[in-house]
């Protein structure tokens, strides 16, 4: 199973809402990415969990929240966003830390976020 | 910071034409990485190059990593509308202490004239 699996694929928010996005992997995979991505751009970093702990916030504000349940799982919170925060956002996973050889990310297919 | 830079930013070929897209980082990089992004899809890793000079290939893609580690190509051969998409480079940058992150470049799009 070489797989990411992102839950929803689409998802349509209003600015006082609160919903989680969902993502999986079963490749035993310990570090998990969350990326966002805007149209023609390319993906931005906002977390890296390794071995299931934080290791990287990317100055990522607040109303954004990860969450590592367990090494297969990562979850985003997300809670009174603004309309400029519709994007698509993918999850990663890669065996390693990206410093290191061997170590290619394999994305999910990412949830298509609008807030309105 | 330590930034990764690609070129050209789009590229319109006719089908059966080459293309080449290069990718250049402000500090020598352990490996880099090759990705590629359909209209709608996801990044899909290519490739990853580890060693000074290497030079390796995928059927109809050519992928190099300069001596110095701190440029790489990718070159197709004879496009495809298949080839259709956009291409990242993408290498280990240090993000805090000992961390490091995946640091994209912005991307080239190639489109194909069948």
């Amino acid at each position: 199973d070489t797989e990411v699996t992102q839950t929803p694929k689409h998802l349509v928010m209003g600015m006082t809402n609160k919903k989680s996005l969902k993502c999986e992997q079963h490749m035993g995979h310990r570090a998990m990415y969350w990326y966002k991505q805007k149209a023609k751009k390319p993906p931005e970093l906002m977390f890296v969990y390794s071995y299931e702990k934080l290791s990287i916030n990317e100055s990522v504000p607040s109303r954004f929240s990860p969450e590592c349940p367990n090494s297969s799982l990562l979850n985003l919170h997300l809670h009174a966003l603004q309309p400029e925060d519709s994007a698509l956002y993918l999850c990663a996973s890669s065996r390693g830390s990206p410093g290191l050889t061997n170590t290619e990310a394999f994305f999910g297919q990412g949830t298509r976020l609008t807030v309105v | 910071g330590q930034q990764v830079m690609q070129i050209p930013q789009y590229q319109h070929v006719q089908e059966g034409e080459d293309f080449t897209t290069y990718c250049n980082s402000s500090t020598t990089l352990s490996n880099i990485q090759w990705y590629k992004q359909r209209p709608g899809g996801h990044p899909v890793f290519l490739i990853q190059l580890v060693k000074s000079g290497e030079v390796k290939k995928q059927k109809r893609l050519t992928f190099q990593f300069g001596e110095a580690k701190k440029n790489s190509s990718l070159h197709i051969t004879a496009t495809q509308t298949t080839d259709v998409g956009t291409y990242f480079c993408a290498g280990p940058t240090r993000s805090g202490g000992s961390n490091y992150k995946l640091t994209f470049g912005k991307g080239t799009l190639l489109t194909v004239n069948p």
